[in-house]
């Protein structure tokens, strides 16, 4: 079946340790974001790529860094500069960049719950 | 700078009621308005998508409207059932990504 992976499910981050989310698919699909969800706060883009091995800043990329190497695979790592990272991380893909008229649909991961140590 | 509204927060009710949940957003020019599903520490499952040109659309007891004027969707739930509790989080696609409301957390009692 294809669809988004997402690993692990939960994470566990020291002080000062950088920490890395995978996030795979098999939809080849062309795009692909991470959001974070906080409780009360709905989802905020942190990156997304369009094409392999190019990517953009979201509203909150500060503390993140990305890689797009490959169509299927845009891990997400969670660096020490980010001083509040508990939070649940959701990975996305869409077959291409949306633009007017298209019916693209959005589809998601199942999430990575990280929490501070 | 785009903003969406879902109203109310938290919305429950008995078995088999007809709701609504209301989302609102800002900016009229979008490209689509999408509804999802959240389960409890799950993703999100994209139930209906309206294009920026489309009125409506229906799956199942589902029904999404959008008008795009005065910045408002609706997503009708009919004979409501308690398999439908969950987070509805509708979102608007206006440039490279989604701008998410904070979503509707709906109880539906047995």
């Amino acid at each position: 079946d294809g669809g988004i992976t997402q690993s692990p499910k939960y994470l566990f981050r020291k002080e000062g340790q950088n920490v890395t989310l995978s996030c795979e698919q098999n939809l080849n699909h062309d795009a692909m974001y991470w959001y974070r969800q906080d409780p009360g706060q709905g989802l905020r883009l942190i990156y997304y790529s369009q094409i392999v091995n190019d990517f953009q800043k979201g509203d909150i990329a500060e503390g993140y860094s990305v890689s797009r190497e490959k169509k299927e695979s845009f891990p997400l790592t969670v660096t020490s500069a980010q001083k509040n990272p508990t939070a649940f991380y959701l990975c996305a893909s869409i077959a291409a960049p949306t633009s007017i008229g298209t019916k693209n649909i959005q589809y998601f991961g199942a999430g990575t719950r990280l929490s501070v140590l | 700078k785009q903003e969406v509204t879902q109203i109310p927060a938290a919305l429950s009710v008995p078995e088999g009621e007809n709701l609504v949940l209301n989302c609102s957003f800002t900016d009229s020019a979008i490209y689509n308005l999408q509804w999802f599903r959240q389960d409890p520490g799950k993703g999100l499952t994209s139930l209906l998508l309206i294009q920026s040109s489309q009125r409506e659309q229906t799956s199942g007891r589902l029904n999404a409207s959008l008008d795009k004027s005065s910045g408002r969707s609706t997503l009708y739930i009919a004979a409501s059932q308690p398999g439908d509790s969950a987070t509805y989080l509708c979102a608007v696609t206006a440039g490279t990504a989604l701008i998410f409301g904070k979503g509707t957390t709906l109880s539906v009692s047995s």
